[in-house]
């Protein structure tokens, strides 16, 4: 399985409800990491998890809270956000980045 | 401060034309450099990547890129485009850090392929 799996493919959430996106990798890899991917515009960032630690938060707000439950599942809680926060989210693993990132389709996020 | 700049934001060429998108980052410490490319409506993928060796890369689809550490660049190039090379194109660095390695993406480079 060379695959990271993203669930669900599109969302979408009043600004007052609470929702989480989930990832999946079975390749043992042993970081894994969430990107926000705006319209026209490269992805940024979001957190790092290196063996299930929070390693990075790129200074996010905390109306996104990171989890990692296991070494391949990666969680994404979302409460009260803004309709600026509409974007695909994408996450991402590697077992060490030199040899490459594999990214997950995505979940397209809409906040009305 | 860590960057990773693409000058082309926008190309158009027609079929069979040459392409070469520009790349270069600006870090001192080591780097492994990626291209990726994501078709209209798709996911990221992988098209190459330098992690030592040969500064000459080849990767998938007929794409190859060149590191020339002198001049911290990374620069993506096709002999012949084709219309479905019609995409946005990332340069991305792996940057490494203590405990942890992140990639730091360029801006993009939106390619057009008329047929």
């Amino acid at each position: 399985d060379t695959e990271v799996t993203q669930t669900p493919k599109h969302l979408v959430m009043g600004m007052t409800n609470k929702k989480s996106l989930k990832c999946e990798q079975h390749m043992g890899h042993r970081a894994m990491y969430w990107y926000k991917q705006k319209a026209k515009k490269p992805p940024e960032l979001m957190f790092v998890y290196s063996y299930e630690k929070l390693s990075i938060n790129e200074s996010v707000p905390s109306r996104f809270s990171p989890e990692c439950p296991n070494s391949s599942l990666l969680n994404l809680h979302l409460h009260a956000l803004q309709p600026e926060d509409s974007a695909l989210y994408l996450c991402a693993s590697s077992q060490t980045g030199a040899y490459g990132y594999t990214f997950g389709s995505g979940t397209r996020l809409t906040v009305v | 401060a860590q960057s990773v700049s693409q000058h082309n934001h926008h190309v158009i060429l027609s079929e069979a034309a040459s392409l070469e998108l520009g790349c270069n980052y600006s870090y001192g410490g080591t780097v492994n450099l990626f291209w990726y490319v994501q078709y209209p409506g798709q996911h990221l993928q992988l098209l190459l990547k330098y992690f030592s060796g040969d500064p000459l890369v080849k990767g998938i689809k007929g794409f190859e890129a060149e590191f020339i550490k002198s001049k911290f660049s990374f620069n993506l190039r096709k002999p012949s485009v084709q219309w479905s090379d019609t995409a946005e194109y990332f340069c991305a660095v792996n940057l490494w850090n203590t405990g942890f390695q992140k990639l730091v993406f360029g801006t993009g480079t939106r390619l057009l392929v008329s047929p």
